[in-house]
């Protein structure tokens, strides 16, 4: 498998203000990395693909000016949410693919917005 | 663009009951499989995977799945489930395109054991 991390795994900021999640590929170098919104008790919904070095690549109905995604190195990929409001309040996940196929995902960051 | 539906939403078992969950598919072309779990407060695990070859799947704690092409599905069983399964489970699939490539997920069914 691979390991993921993310931090922080809890966040609390205030309607109007910018946070920013970093997703870290700590066992091998990660050119593609996802990012995915779950709310509660629901399923996971693709937001965008990271890609090292390039562009990220948006799913529809994603604001890519809201959820900025960097990822400028193959361990790291970050994922600022912009101008939050509280419907903006959600689990954020990342994951990286190794084998091109399976994903591994990490922990997951809590965002709450006042 | 592929879809993938699990129809139950919410099961509950006691120890030591069969567990069988559905996933059927919809993309016409050739397709990698997954079932991840995820625990209480924990995030996603891969429980097992289906890339080519035998349409039984092992995976891990005892789960193990069926590919049935012609049927698009993809069920997660098993034989005695613990109190320990109780977890969110997922269904998911990629196309095989060889390269990184999208997962998309059925909404996922909440299994409780009870003891």
């Amino acid at each position: 498998g691979a390991v993921v991390s993310q931090h922080p795994s809890w966040v609390i900021c205030k309607s109007g203000t910018s946070v920013k999640i970093e997703c870290r590929s700590l066992d091998f170098q990660a050119t593609t990395m996802f990012w995915y919104r779950q709310f509660p008790k629901q399923s996971l919904m693709l937001m965008a693909t990271s890609n090292e070095g390039s562009k990220a690549t948006y799913e529809q109905g994603v604001e890519k000016d809201k959820f900025l995604i960097n990822h400028a190195s193959l361990t790291l990929s970050t994922l600022t949410v912009t101008s939050a409001h509280p419907e903006d309040s959600s689990f954020y996940i990342c994951s990286v693919t190794p084998n091109k196929g399976e994903q591994y995902f990490g922990p997951g960051t809590r965002l709450t917005v006042t | 663009a592929q879809s993938v539906s699990q129809h139950n939403h919410h099961v509950i078992l006691s120890e030591a009951a069969s567990l069988e969950l559905g996933c059927n598919y919809s993309y016409g072309g050739t397709v990698n499989l997954f079932w991840y779990v995820q625990y209480p407060g924990q995030h996603l695990q891969l429980l097992l995977k289906y890339f080519s070859g035998d349409p039984l799947v092992k995976g891990i704690k005892g789960f193990e799945a069926e590919f049935i092409k012609s049927k698009f599905s993809f069920n997660l069983r098993k034989p005695s489930v613990q109190w320990s399964d109780t977890a969110e489970y997922f269904c998911a699939v990629t196309i095989n395109t060889g390269t990184a490539s999208k997962l998309t997920f059925g909404t996922g069914t909440r299994l409780q054991v009870t003891l």
